[in-house]
């Protein structure tokens, strides 16, 4: 079934470095999400990009879509501590369900 | 800032039992979601509800599973026999709209089948 995969599973940085994950997925889509999760905590909507999309900005977060390759990437930059969280790529299959990949585990050291 | 909230936040039954899991989509929100997240697994999506109606169900969601709204506010899970498996944490989301439009998750609630 299609899912989101995220690269890399974990990611330790030091605070002020960015940091970059990818994602991949198998068939057409509508929409790509990009969620946060702190440990054991309910997950947080960071930015949406469209099929026709390529790139978009949210404040320090920069996503890119690349539906030739069915890829994303989305870039935290100048990293905090609080940044620490496990990301997930959600790709919508149609209207109604997101299918979200296994996250990347990112650290952000002091 | 609006959110979905979800109670409780951590709910302890028996195999066999009944489980409510309740959420409180946002207000002026229409489309709402539930998923589950077995520990050290991928979030799964459930169940899709809109106009009292489901409008998709994944295979999990089978005949032990029912959503309701049964009032303007409210919208819940109902696992009729609880399994050991059923063991996860549980979303709820909702979206304004359907297609390209985010959805916006509850914190989550805990079950535990014992």
């Amino acid at each position: 079934s299609q899912q989101g995969e995220e690269d890399p599973q974990a990611l330790s940085i030091q605070e002020g470095e960015n940091a970059t994950m990818n994602c991949s997925y198998k068939t057409s889509i509508n929409n790509l999400q990009w969620y946060r999760q702190n440990s054991g905590r309910g997950l947080v909507h960071l930015i949406l990009i469209r099929s026709n999309e390529r790139e978009k900005h949210s404040g320090r977060l920069r996503v890119t879509l690349d539906t030739s390759k069915k890829s994303s990437s989305l870039l935290i930059t100048a990293s905090r501590a609080a940044d620490t969280a496990s990301y997930f790529c959600a790709t919508a299959l149609n209207d109604y369900k997101l299918s979200f990949g296994a996250g990347t585990t990112v650290t952000v050291r002091a | 800032e609006p959110e979905v909230t979800q109670t409780p936040s951590h709910q302890v039954t028996q195999m066999g039992q009944e489980v409510i899991l309740r959420c409180v989509p946002i207000s002026n929100h229409l489309y709402f979601y539930w998923y589950r997240q077995i520990l050290g697994q991928k979030v799964e999506f459930l169940v899709s509800f809109y106009n009292n109606e489901i409008s998709e169900k994944s295979e999990i969601f089978d005949d032990q599973f029912s959503v309701e709204r049964p009032d303007g506010s409210n919208f819940t899970l109902k696992i009729r026999s609880t399994k050991l498996e059923d063991s996860a944490m549980y979303f709820c989301a909702s979206s304004e709209f359907v297609g390209d439009n985010e959805q916006f998750f509850g914190p989550g609630t805990r079950l535990t089948v014992l």
